[in-house]
């Protein structure tokens, strides 16, 4: 059974500094893996999408690697913003399209001004 | 583009009734949508998927009686709790995915969570 682990679960820095959240998985069998955002009561935002055959994605500050055969991605966050407060989810699919999403617990990140 | 909605954000009923939930995908076509549940603190867990045309598919441990799935049309799923009770209080969040002829890199957008709680 696929689990997907986020570490830290939570995380504060101050304004400007470069960070990144870490995910795992343990069955290296997906078929892609997902970055998202969600503020509080609010639903999800996709950031970043990295088919099994990538290694890493970027849009704008943020940029995400995936080395499936280890079982980790990661996102990076380059120059932090107050406005990046919220929670990152990272979530893999199963090794075949049209399937469900498995999700980690989140980091919950705090950025200072 | 990829827009997803739901209705309603928010919803408060007494123990007992039923409340339906739609997620409709605005500008694409989505065969196949996704119903994802979340607790305070903790992440989404998926519910069922549903596919249009065709019955639900319920994960395990998920109640098929209690949380009815209809998918009619290719831009509309609804999720029905029936004789919902405190413990079925939550964040419902739907999901869909881009309907399309060649290769799908599966992506799927969300629509924005509807919160129930059940007095």
């Amino acid at each position: 059974k696929q689990e997907v682990t986020q570490i830290p679960a939570a995380l504060s820095v101050p304004e400007g500094e470069n960070l990144v959240l870490n995910c795992s998985f343990t069955d290296s069998a997906i078929y892609n893996l997902q970055w998202f955002r969600q503020d509080p009561g609010k639903g999800l935002t996709s950031l970043l999408l990295i088919q099994s055959s990538q290694r890493e994605q970027t849009s704008g500050r943020l940029n995400a690697s995936l080395d499936k055969s280890s079982g980790r991605s990661t996102l990076y966050i380059a120059a932090s913003q107050p406005g990046d407060s919220a929670t990152y989810l990272c979530a893999v699919s199963r090794n075949q399209a049209g399937t469900a999403l498995i999700f980690g617990k989140g980091t919950t990140l705090s950025v200072s001004s | 583009g990829a827009v997803v909605s739901q209705h309603p954000s928010r919803v408060i009923c007494k123990s007992g009734t039923s409340v339906k939930i739609e997620c409709r995908s605005l500008d694409f076509q989505a065969t196949t949508m996704f119903w994802y549940r979340q607790f305070p603190k903790k992440s989404l867990m998926l519910m069922a998927t549903s596919n249009e045309g065709s019955k639900a598919t319920y994960e395990q441990g998920v109640e098929k009686d209690k949380f009815l799935i209809n998918h009619a049309s290719l831009t509309l799923s609804t999720l029905t709790v029936t004789s919902a009770h405190p413990e079925d209080s939550s964040f419902y969040i739907c999901s869909a995915r881009v309907a399309s002829g060649g290769v799908s890199y599966n992506e799927q957008f969300f629509g924005p969570g509807t919160r129930l709680t059940v007095l």
